[in-house]
């Protein structure tokens, strides 16, 4: 089993401040995905990365895949209330292996 | 929307009862997926479909039956299960199951165990 350990567990933040959560691991991955999970649904794919070193943004979020494809990070700018959600990384191993989550709420 | 269904939503059983949980993908993908989900543990892969074929089994325990009958469809038929297995249930599905895929998830069914 390929552990994904993420941090921090829980998150509870004022709207409009940064956050970053981070996905560690000891095993290299040939891609790492985060996804963001609401109450009550399943988790929704938000980005995939492939390449050491890369970086990617969507929208208000930036992604960064380690260089030596063990970990990432997901950045959060300007939190706003519908950022709420658990947050997911999972790494492509011979399957997919989850991170435990982290749950980020953002107060209005 | 992810196009994934998932039924029933909720559902409470006891150990000695034998039930079913359901999922209907309408995405045109070959491969399905079931997952469990419990509090403070990681998604655990349980069953992998492809092309109507059973491609994995995470050494789930056989209180826990999956069938395919197509690829739209897929079922998980439970039997004798204990209270730990009380957890949300996941169903996934993607284009042709390799790894880089995305996975569209179904909103779970949330089981609880007595």
């Amino acid at each position: 089993t390929q552990l994904l350990e993420q941090s921090p567990q829980f998150l509870s933040i004022q709207e409009g401040e940064n956050l970053t959560v981070y996905c560690n691991s000891s095993s290299v991955f040939s891609s790492l995905q985060w996804y963001r999970q609401e109450p009550g649904e399943g988790p929704v794919l938000l980005v995939t990365v492939v390449t050491g070193g890369e970086v990617k943004k969507l929208k208000r979020l930036t992604f960064q895949f380690g260089d030596a494809r063990k970990d990432s990070s997901l950045h959060i700018t300007a939190a706003q209330p519908g950022d709420t959600g658990l947050y997911l990384c999972a790494g492509a191993g011979n399957q997919f292996y989850f991170g435990t989550g982290t749950s980020l709420t953002v107060i209005p | 929307e992810t196009g994934v269904t998932q039924t029933p939503r909720h559902l409470v059983m006891g150990m000695t009862n034998k039930k079913s949980l359901k999922c209907e993908q309408h995405l045109g993908h070959n491969a399905m997926y079931w997952y469990k989900q419990s509090a403070k543990k990681p998604l655990e892969l349980m069953f992998v479909y492809n092309f109507k074929e059973q491609t994995e089994n995470n050494s789930v325990p056989s209180r826990f039956s999956p069938e395919c009958p197509n690829s739209s469809h897929l079922f998980l038929h439970l039997h004798t299960l204990q209270p730990e297995d009380s957890a949300l249930y996941l169903c996934a599905s993607s284009q042709s199951g390799e790894t880089l895929e995305t996975q569209y998830f179904g909103p779970g069914t949330r089981l609880l165990v007595l």
